[in-house]
């Protein structure tokens, strides 16, 4: 089993519609949470971090249960921009360590 | 440019052949990290570097890989006798140790090994 698992998609949405991703994580020593955003071959960018009840940022918000182990993000009214792929990441200091990172999920808006 | 920068971009090379990889920093971070990554998979840990010392390695950083950060600035990651399997994309990221702290990426190098 993975220790981060996320769908890969593909998830072919159209522009303004809302979209939701979850990941699930093995290890429950783990402490910080990450929404990392990647486009095509390109490197992965921070989107967000999530550290304890959740985290708003405009049209992005993601939430963390502890307690089932899984984080998701939601994203808003989205835009052409989105498209990218979406990584689940954890670390188990903060991200003062290795991140462990899903195999991403891939978003595509339409117009 | 303040980022993280890694050279070369591009590497293709001949199975067996040894190839060496830069990355360079931001300038202030006293962590740096190496990853790799493969198509449709999320980025691997190899191994990192709190200054100098080489604090952590993973189990896929096999006998061939060696990674260095001689004076805690740049570090090198050399593969010595590639295999077709080491193709990937090289990452390295950067940060500065400290609560809740954040891994900067370098555009990352792509090896092909033919």
């Amino acid at each position: 089993r993975k220790e981060v698992e996320q769908d890969p998609g593909p998830f072919n949405v159209p522009e303004g519609a809302t979209v939701a991703f979850n990941c699930t994580y093995s290890n429950s020593a783990s402490q910080s949470f990450f929404w990392y955003r990647q486009d095509c071959r390109k490197e992965p960018k921070l989107l967000m971090s999530v550290y304890s009840s959740g985290n708003e940022d405009g049209r992005f918000t993601a939430q963390l249960n502890r307690a089932s182990q899984y984080i998701s993000l939601l994203i808003r009214d989205s835009k052409l921009s989105d498209s990218a792929t979406y990584l689940c990441v954890v670390s188990s200091n903060f991200g003062n360590e290795k991140l462990t990172f899903g195999t991403g999920t891939r978003l595509t808006i339409i117009p | 440019d303040t980022g993280v920068s890694q050279n070369p971009r591009h590497k293709i090379t001949k199975r067996g052949q040894n190839v060496t990889f830069r990355c360079d920093p931001i300038s202030e971070h006293n962590r740096l990290y190496w990853y790799r990554q493969t198509l449709g998979q999320g980025p691997e840990f190899l191994t990192y570097f709190q200054n100098e010392a080489q604090l952590e390695k993973s189990r896929l950083l096999s006998d061939r890989f060696s990674a260095e950060r001689p004076k805690g600035s740049f570090s090198t990651l050399e593969i010595q006798r590639t295999e077709q399997g080491d193709s990937a994309m090289y990452l390295c990221a950067s940060s500065w140790v400290g609560l809740q702290e954040t891994q900067y990426f370098g555009p990352g190098t792509r090896l092909l090994v033919l």
